[in-house]
C-alpha cells in the first residue's frame, strides 16, 4: 500500500517531446513536493504545493509546470524536453508546511531523454 | 554552492562495527536537520533528525549528532548491519523559510560487509 506513488517509474523519450509524470500520495498531507537528482547526484527541490497552491517556485525552466487537480495529487508536466532534463524526479509530500515535519517520498521517475 | 556536504562518497564498514557518516554546512540560518537513506531504484526514506536546540538525537540504533558550532553533524550507527548498506543524504532545512524546501548532501554510500 504505498504512499506516495508516482507513475511512471522509467520513461525514455525523444529531445522535443511533452510528458507528463503523475503523483499521488493516500496520506492525507496537505503538501506535496517535486525534487529533481540529477546526474551529479544533487537531489533540489523543483515545486511545492499546499493544499493545491503553489509555494515554492525555484528556478526552473518554465517547460516544467505542475498540476495539481486536488491536495492528493501533484503531477508534473514537461513540454519540449531536452537532454539537460535527464535526471531522476521524486514526488513527496507532508503533513502540512508546519516546522519539522518528515518529507515521504515516492519511488521516483527515471526519464531519459534521447 | 553548496549548503550542505558530504565529502566522503563511499563508506566501508565490517558488520557489527560502527558507521559514522558526516556531514557539514554552511548557512548558519539552518536549525533542522535529517537524515534520509535511500536503496537503490527506490526514494529517500526518513531515517533520524534533529533540531537546533539539541546536540545529540537517539532512535534504536541510529545516532544523530550535532555541533553547531562547527556546522557539523554526524549518523552514528551500532552495530552496524549488512541491511544498512544504502546511500544516505543528509539534508537540512530553515525554520519560518520555504519550509519544506530541504537542502540536500549528494550523499555517503554506505556497504556494510557481512
Amino acid at each position: 500500500d504505498t504512499a506516495v506513488s508516482q507513475t511512471p517509474k522509467y520513461l525514455v523519450t525523444q529531445m522535443g517531446n511533452d510528458k507528463s509524470i503523475k503523483c499521488e500520495q493516500n496520506l492525507g498531507h496537505d503538501t506535496m513536493y517535486w525534487y529533481k537528482q540529477d546526474s551529479k547526484k544533487f537531489l533540489k527541490i523543483m515545486f511545492s504545493y499546499n493544499n493545491k497552491e503553489l509555494i515554492i517556485n525555484e528556478t526552473v525552466p518554465n517547460r516544467f509546470s505542475p498540476k495539481s487537480p486536488d491536495k492528493a495529487h501533484l503531477n508534473l508536466h514537461i513540454n519540449s524536453l531536452e537532454l539537460g532534463d535527464s535526471a531522476v524526479y521524486f514526488c513527496a509530500s507532508s503533513a502540512d508546511r508546519a516546522y519539522g515535519n518528515t518529507i515521504y517520498f515516492g519511488e521516483g521517475s527515471w526519464l531519459t531523454v534521447v | 554552492d553548496q549548503q550542505v556536504k558530504q565529502n566522503s562518497p563511499s563508506l566501508s564498514v565490517q558488520e557489527g562495527r560502527i558507521s559514522i557518516l558526516n556531514c557539514d554546512y554552511t548557512n548558519s540560518m539552518f536549525d533542522y536537520f535529517l537524515w534520509y537513506k535511500k536503496y537503490p531504484a527506490e526514494g529517500p526514506t526518513f531515517l533520524i533528525s534533529i533540531s537546533s536546540i539539541k546536540d545529540k538525537n537517539e532512535d534504536g540504533r541510529f545516532t544523530v549528532f550535532l555541533n553547531k558550532s562547527a556546522k557539523h553533524l554526524s549518523l552514528h550507527i551500532v552495530p552496524s548491519q549488512p541491511g544498512d548498506s544504502a546511500v544516505y543524504f543528509c539534508a537540512a532545512s530553515i525554520y519560518g523559510g520555504s519550509q519544506g524546501n530541504l537542502i540536500f548532501g549528494k550523499g555517503t554510500k554506505l556497504s556494510v560487509k557481512p
